[in-house]
């Protein structure tokens, strides 16, 4: 069945880059999200790839698509104390499927 | 973009019990979906609710468990029947929007139900 992967935890110095992987099966997704959860709220959608791109650059974010490889990652420049939460990485077939989330911790 | 609210942020209830979540979106759509997030989880669909006919519950769930309201097109309820400790979870109101270049789902901030 569908399935998306992605590690758990990341730990990033503030203002260091942070890149976050994710891994799905679905070869027929139409477009992969990322999602930022902070605590106590819901997700929010942070931005999006088509399938048929490889990157997609929005401010301090760049997603990167390997379609090949089924692998989609974000990577968040000069990382901030407000960027801390939960990153979900989700594919869409007929359906929004979502993985674990990775929770990013910011250190000082 | 949806502006969605949920009631209760939070609960504790016993074993045994029921509680019923409600959503409430600041738009008109047409489909609200319900979501699970177990602790250190991925979320998880229960249903679709589409208001005027029966939810559609995904494989896993079933309406005597999780029954489903939607009198209208802003409203939802969830219910969590006859609880167990395994229910502990976030529960998440969702609905998609029309957006640039396609719709774009939009979370409530989510019940966080603890069972003991």
């Amino acid at each position: 069945g569908e399935d998306v992967e992605q590690s758990l935890f990341l730990s990033v110095r503030e203002g260091d880059s942070s890149v976050i992987n994710c891994t799905y099966t679905d070869s027929s997704s139409t477009y992969l999200y990322w999602y930022k959860q902070e605590p106590g709220a819901g997700l929010q959608l942070l931005t999006y790839i088509f399938s048929n791109m490889d990157m997609k650059q929005d401010q301090r974010l760049t997603v990167l698509l390997n379609k090949k490889d089924k692998h989609l990652s974000l990577r968040i420049a000069d990382t901030q104390t407000g960027d801390s939460a939960i990153y979900f990485c989700a594919e869409k077939d007929d359906k929004i499927i979502f993985g674990k989330g990775t929770r990013l911790h910011i250190l000082p | 973009s949806a502006v969605i609210s949920q009631k209760p942020s939070r609960d504790i209830c016993q074993r045994g019990t029921s509680l019923t979540i409600q959503c409430q979106v600041d738009s008109q759509v047409t489909m609200m979906f319900w979501y699970r997030q177990q602790p250190g989880q991925s979320l998880t669909l229960i249903a679709t609710a589409n208001q005027g006919s029966e939810a559609t519950y995904e494989s896993g769930f079933v309406i005597d468990k999780f029954p489903i309201s939607r009198p209208n097109l802003t409203f939802s309820t969830l219910t969590v029947s006859n609880m167990s400790p395994e229910d502990s979870s976030i529960y998440l109101c969702s609905v998609f929007q029309p957006g640039l270049p396609h719709y774009e789902q939009y979370f409530g901030p989510g019940t966080r139900l603890t069972v003991t």
